[in-house]
């Protein structure tokens, strides 16, 4: 079975500085989409950014980027001049390219961004 | 922007009683999705649905659970009897085309059972 998971429960970065919570992931398929969710306290999922497994360029929107690493099943958010407003819970999350569209999420990583 | 909308944002009902919940996904979204969050815990996929039929389920999906799509925009849960372990957020989603494009979730309802 697909299993996604992050390994850092809680994460904290002082504003204005670089933080990159990990994700890994198992699956034995090639082509495959992976996601960040982010999560405020108002609990909406928001769709961070997205990555297509078989583009080789690493996703950026933004202050967002991704370090997606396909060999090591690895796939890690950096969050650049993080601002307040990036406190949440991250989500990391899978999904097949030919399927239904489940998505199968990560445990969450909560981040605190301090002023 | 158009969202994905979900009412009650808070349910509270006694166990063993009938819940309806209810979205409304974006209008020219083809595919639709519940997820449940227990307090604490990662997100869970439950259903996904396209044309009018379920597209695959999970094991959480028991015969306690249906979803309906009764008119051109709402898309409901229901769960037949209530049981306590059913106490979570239901977070709706839906996707535009196909299922390979992204999808986008709704605020979520709040389920306590008593």
């Amino acid at each position: 079975a697909q299993t996604v998971t992050q390994s850092q429960p809680e994460m904290s970065v002082q504003e204005a500085e670089t933080v990159t919570l990990s994700c890994t992931y198992d699956t034995s398929e090639s082509n495959y989409y992976l996601f960040w969710y982010k999560q405020p306290p108002s609990r909406q999922m928001i769709l961070v950014i997205r990555q297509e497994a078989y583009k080789q360029q690493n996703a950026t929107e933004n202050r967002f980027s991704v370090n997606f690493q396909k060999a090591a099943k690895s796939f890690s958010l950096k969050i650049s001049d993080s601002q307040l407003g990036d406190t949440a819970m991250y989500f990391c999350a899978f999904r097949f390219a030919s399927n239904t569209g489940k998505l199968i999420f990560g445990q969450g990583t909560t981040l605190q961004v301090k002023p | 922007e158009p969202e994905v909308t979900q009412t009650p944002s808070h349910q509270v009902t006694q166990m063993g009683q009938e819940v309806i919940l209810r979205c409304v996904p974006i209008s020219n979204h083809l595919y639709f999705y519940w997820y449940r969050q227990i307090l604490g815990q990662k997100v869970e996929f439950l259903v996904s649905f396209y044309n009018n039929e379920i597209s695959e389920k999970s094991e959480i999906f028991d015969d306690q659970f249906s979803v309906e799509r009764p008119d051109g925009s709402n898309f409901t849960l229901k769960i037949r009897s209530t049981k306590l372990e059913d106490s979570a957020m239901y977070f709706c989603a839906s996707s535009p085309s196909s299922h390979e494009e992204t999808q986008y979730f709704g605020p979520g309802t709040r389920l306590l059972v008593l």
